[in-house]
């Protein structure tokens, strides 16, 4: 199974800083990633496909980037709603794995 | 507007059986792939399963902790997506999440299992 080790597993910033999240995959998935938030008691919600491709109606501050094995996405200035939860998710190969999340919380 | 309504949930005994649904619209049903996701109380995410369209022979996949267990099949006639859960687990209790596509684009609101005597 391809292991996703996602860093930090917790964050604590200010409205406007800029943020980043890394996943590293244990073997080769090209760019079969995408990054999801997760607010409490919501459903995960996908920001990032294809490692870089920004999902229709996401603010252009979240990006995505990387070709493996390391992913990251950033957030270039936060805003009071970007606080959550946040999953990378590989789709190379079965079984699909998740990170272990991110909780991005207010400093 | 995709949308994507799961049901079934409830609070069930070990070793019993239950069938999760997921309702869709807003899209081609039968020319998607479709996925489950589950989500234990307070932890991270695990991918369930998966099951391919017709056209790709409707094959599934499953993650080792529910292969022989669990069942993912579709009706396309509806439109509707199933997870079919057996011989359940105290581990099994979790927030189910039926997903679109390989690449779990679009989430329904999901569907609590309590597994418990």
């Amino acid at each position: 199974d391809i292991q996703m080790t996602q860093s930090p597993s917790s964050l604590s910033a200010s409205v406007g800083d800029r943020v980043t999240i890394t996943c590293r995959a244990s073997q080769g998935i090209r760019n079969d990633l995408g990054w999801y938030q997760q607010k409490p008691g919501k459903a995960p919600k996908r920001l990032i496909y294809a490692a870089s491709s920004l999902q229709s109606g996401v603010p252009s501050r979240f990006s995505g980037s990387g070709s493996g094995p390391e992913f990251t996405l950033t957030i270039s200035s936060l805003q009071p709603e970007d606080f959550a939860t946040y999953y990378c998710l590989q789709h190379n190969s079965y079984p699909y794995t998740f990170g272990q999340g991110t909780k991005l919380e207010i400093k | 507007e995709v949308q994507l309504v799961e049901s079934g949930g409830g609070l069930v005994q070990p070793g019993r059986s239950l069938r999760l649904s997921c309702t869709t619209s807003g899209f081609t049903f039968g020319d998607s792939s479709m996925s489950w996701v589950r989500q234990a109380p307070g932890k991270g995410l695990e991918w369930v399963g998966f099951i391919k369209s017709n056209t790709y022979g409707g094959t599934t996949e499953y993650a080792a902790s529910v292969k022989g267990r669990f069942t993912i099949s579709r009706d396309d006639s509806k439109s509707i997506a199933y997870l079919q859960m057996n011989n359940l687990k105290t581990e099994d209790t979790a927030l189910y999440y039926c997903t679109k596509s390989g690449r779990l684009d679009y989430w329904g609101q999901g569907t609590l299992v309590t597994v418990s005597s």
